[in-house]
């Protein structure tokens, strides 16, 4: 039973290219989350998923896209990549019947130059 | 919109010597509230779920309590390894967000 599963869990991008963060997890739960977490700044919401197919706008969405096609998967996508993305990306996920809290990933540490 | 606000920002503690942390909030209906530890390089580690004021939850030197406004973690007589940051965060009615305070650094000196 891994968890939470992030690749990759280091990544260094020029601006204006795109990449692609994977959040996998094997607990079969209906709820996933994106959160960026950079110095001083707490975690931020970015997006979040309420089950296979749906997803919904954080509080800090704007440069970022997800998709849920599998209920196990939650993607992060950056199309253009810029140097205020620069930061730490953790995926959480939880159950809607077990408790509320949240299940963390390792994170990913993305360096935009 | 759902807020949480922690306090202080960091705090330095002898090994042994008892303190609080704070998190105050503001939320539409709240859900639950929830105490998370993280350490350099790692992801958030659950602690505490509080739904209601007025309860209160132990896990060995640490004890969460809530109120209508605010919730504190009590550390009792804190170790080196206790030294992480502590994250606060609220579950409202509103919508499915879980929003984060910015987290107390804790430092424990032997």
């Amino acid at each position: 039973n891994a968890g939470v599963t992030q690749t990759p869990k280091f990544r260094v991008l020029k601006t204006g290219q795109s990449m692609t963060l994977l959040c996998a997890q094997d607990m079969n739960h209906e709820y996933m989350y994106w959160y960026r977490q950079d110095p001083g700044m707490g975690l931020r919401l970015i997006h979040y998923s309420v089950g296979e197919g749906t997803t919904a706008k954080g509080e800090v969405p704007d440069g970022y896209n997800v998709s849920r096609l599998k209920k196990q998967n939650f993607l992060l996508g950056l199309e253009s990549a810029a140097p205020s993305q620069t930061s730490v990306y953790f995926c959480a996920s939880r159950s809607d019947l077990q408790g509320l809290n949240l299940h963390f990933g390792n994170g990913t540490r993305l360096t935009v130059t | 919109e759902d807020q949480v606000t922690q306090s202080p920002e960091a705090l330095r503690l002898q090994e042994g010597e008892s303190s609080s942390l704070n998190c105050s909030y503001t939320v539409s209906g709240l859900r639950g509230l929830f105490w998370y530890r993280q350490d350099p390089g790692k992801g958030p580690e659950f602690l505490f779920t509080l739904y209601s004021a007025g309860e209160e939850k132990e896990k060995e030197r640490l004890k969460a309590t809530l109120t209508k406004k605010e919730s504190f973690l009590h550390i009792t007589a804190p170790k080196p390894e206790d030294s992480a940051t502590y994250l606060c965060a609220v579950y409202g009615n509103r919508d499915d967000k879980i929003i984060f305070g910015k987290g107390t650094r804790l430092h424990i000196l032997p």
